[in-house]
């Protein structure tokens, strides 16, 4: 059980377009959603965090109009990266947790590359 | 906030030995621990987790240990095996709430067949 999948594996888009990366927990109902962005042989630095129907909470320095979080199912979060840059090409995780349990299970990441 | 150290950041054991990662937090009031495993190019794999009203937790050859006076805990992986290579990290969080893991900075091993 928890198995939390994530599309597309990886990406490669030109600058100046958007990205959207799915989340989905599979069996399981996901009332939170991590979203996570990790830099080559670095931890993983949360970039928000996002309830079923709520607004997404962002961390300190992540542009919430640059990326955009909808959980609008107790199943699905979706991460947009809007007008993408070269600087943004790094490694995205999400994660869920649900049933009033703090467990955190991760999806599999998606490799984006923005040329 | 929560701050978690976690050391070595580098790990080398010979196939079969012992494995020992540790971590100290700051926040007391923490009361969740995870550990995960994660191989190249692919996402965090949640291998053993423990809470602050356990001391140890075990799981075949992983076990975890919690000493909340501290403010450490530690991973054991006994009888190393080569498919144990992987950058580890450990997490802590405070459970109400948000639910919010902060990470380790990670640990690689790498287990000498």
């Amino acid at each position: 059980g928890a198995v939390v999948s994530q599309h597309p594996s990886r990406v490669i888009c030109k600058s100046g377009t958007s990205v959207k990366i799915e989340c989905r927990s599979l069996d399981f109902q996901a009332t939170t959603m991590f979203w996570y962005r990790q830099f080559p042989k670095q931890s993983l630095m949360l970039m928000a965090t996002s309830n079923e129907g709520s607004k997404a909470t962002y961390e300190q320095g992540v542009e919430k109009d640059k990326f955009l979080i909808n959980h609008a199912s107790l199943t699905l979060s979706t991460l947009t990266v809007t007008s993408a840059h070269p600087e943004d090409s790094s490694f995205y995780i999400c994660s869920a947790s649900g049933g009033g349990m703090e467990t955190q299970y991760f999806g599999p990441g998606t490799r984006l590359l923005v040329l | 906030g929560e701050n978690v150290e976690q050391h070595p950041s580098t790990l080398s054991v010979q196939e079969g030995d012992s494995a020992v990662i540790k971590c100290t937090y700051s926040d007391s009031a923490s009361n969740y621990f995870p550990w995960y495993k994660q191989e190249l190019g692919k996402g965090p794999q949640l291998i053993i987790d423990i809470r602050s009203n356990v001391g140890e937790k075990k799981d075949q050859r992983i076990a975890v240990t919690l000493n909340k006076t501290a403010k450490h805990f530690s991973l054991h992986i006994t009888e190393t095996q080569p498919e144990d290579s992987a950058v580890y990290f450990c997490a802590a969080s405070f459970g109400a709430g948000s639910y919010q893991l902060t990470f380790g900075k990670g640990t690689k091993l790498s287990v000498i067949p």
